[in-house]
């Protein structure tokens, strides 16, 4: 079983749905990073957070500490929004990340 | 690109050759890592340097080399004993401390044995 699980592993939404990813973990962790990567190949970091929740634009993300478990919203989708959703956790005395195998989203128009 | 360059972003590497990808940050910033990614895998650490002139092995480092003679310097270098080395590979840096954002990436190179 894998330290961080993700679900599920793909996604089609139509454009203007609101979407939720979720992310399990099973290991004591620092913090939760949720990260984009587009079909390049870069990757851009969404949020890092330790407690509670966080929201930029329309990006929404939460976290229970006591359940090990985080989940990514997306309200009013956007075929722009189509990528890979990766939830790491940074975990140990040298806070390395440990990556979930990600979400690949894609919004229809 | 958030202040850390990759470079190159395609490599073709030959059998029995080393090849060295390029990371550069210009934040200051002290950890720096190396991670390489495979179709329907998580993203596995090859290498980590908190520090200039130290760095740790991940848990994929045989066959790779890295060095940190400079801060804003982590060179990978994909040795010949890499027998598996066609794959993407990305550096990171930590996040700063007031960052809500956490890690930066660099935009990757793709190697690729011919």
């Amino acid at each position: 079983k894998n330290e961080v699980e993700q679900s599920p592993q793909n996604l089609t939404a139509q454009e203007g749905e609101f979407i939720t990813i979720n992310c399990s973990y099973s290991v004591g962790i620092s913090a939760l990073h949720w990260l984009q990567q587009h079909p390049g190949g870069g990757i851009v970091s969404l949020f890092m957070l330790s407690s509670g929740k966080k929201k930029h634009g329309r990006l929404i993300a939460t976290i229970n500490i006591q359940e090990k478990h985080s989940s990514l919203h997306i309200t009013a989708s956007h075929p722009r929004d189509s990528a890979v959703y990766i939830c790491a956790v940074g975990s140990g005395a040298t806070n390395k990340l440990i990556f979930g195998t990600g979400t690949l989203l894609a919004v229809q128009p | 690109d958030g202040g850390i360059t990759q470079s190159p972003k395609y490599l073709f590497r030959k059998e029995g050759q080393n090849v060295t990808l390029s990371c550069e940050q210009n934040l200051n910033h002290d950890a720096m890592y190396w991670y390489r990614q495979d179709p329907g895998q998580g993203l596995r650490l090859i290498y980590y340097s908190q520090i200039v002139n130290d760095f740790q092995k991940g848990d994929i480092a045989e066959g790779y080399s890295v060095s940190r003679e400079k801060k804003e310097s982590f060179p990978l270098t994909v040795t010949s004993a890499q027998k598996n080395p066609t794959a993407f590979y990305l550096c990171a840096r930590s996040p700063d401390r007031v960052s809500s954002y956490g890690y930066t990436f660099g935009s990757g190179t793709r190697l690729t044995v011919v």
